[in-house]
């Protein structure tokens, strides 16, 4: 089975700076997807960005980046010019991309408080 | 409105009662879960399945049932509510194709079991 792996409970960041948050994840499969949801108070559940293990390349948008290391197993978001709306819990999280692994798999999530 | 629903958004109910929680998709997805999120766990998958009368457990199933009869609708049953089921609960649903790999959220209940 996998695991997704968050070891920051909780990280800050001042206002236009920039942030990175840490994921590592267990996996035996060499196909699959990786994700970074946010979850704003409202509880609601947002995708901010999705990396497809077989692509080399980094994902990006706008101002959130991933640097992912496939042979290490890392997953990192970086948040830049950070703004108070930045202010959540984010959850790494992992899916197969076999037929039958469509569930996602999470970490335990990185509450990020954003400093004015 | 197209998207995922949950109802209710908020209950209390009582320990050793019954309680079903709904999920409601508008996108004809294959495949829908239930997890619950518990602070320092993140969110754990419940059950899950893959499309109409095919339903798996996922890594926390004991105390809960599911059924789906229907591509749109999954709804989730605690059949003797318990204290340690008080959590916030999400549905989500994803396609089967490899294109669209997202999942989508309802906007979550969170039950309280006194």
């Amino acid at each position: 089975a996998q695991t997704v792996t968050q070891s920051q409970p909780e990280m800050s960041v001042q206002e236009a700076e920039t942030v990175t948050l840490s994921c590592t994840y267990d996996t035996s499969e060499s196909d699959y997807y990786l994700f970074w949801y946010k979850q704003p108070p409202s509880r609601q559940m947002i995708l901010v960005i999705r990396q497809e293990a077989y692509k080399q390349q980094n994902a990006t948008e706008n101002r959130f980046s991933v640097n992912f290391q496939k042979a290490a197993k890392s997953f990192s978001l970086k948040i830049s010019d950070s703004q108070l709306g930045d202010a959540a819990m984010y959850f790494c999280a992992y899916r197969s991309a076999g037929t039958s692994g469509s569930r996602l798999t999470f970490g335990e999530g990185t509450q990020l408080t954003v400093n004015p | 409105d197209a998207g995922i629903t949950q109802s209710p958004r908020y209950k209390i109910t009582e320990t050793g009662r019954q309680v079903t929680l709904m999920c409601h998709q508008t996108w004809s997805h294959s495949y829908m879960f239930w997890y619950r999120q518990d602070l320092g766990h993140g969110l754990r998958l419940i059950y899950y399945s893959a499309a109409a009368d095919i339903t798996d457990k996922g890594e926390v199933p004991d105390g809960y049932v599911v059924s789906r009869s229907k591509t749109e609708n999954f709804p989730l049953t605690l059949e003797s509510a318990t204290r340690s089921q008080t959590s916030v609960y999400f549905c989500a649903s994803t396609g089967r194709d490899y294109v669209n790999t997202e999942a989508f959220f309802g906007q979550g209940t969170r039950l309280t079991v006194v």
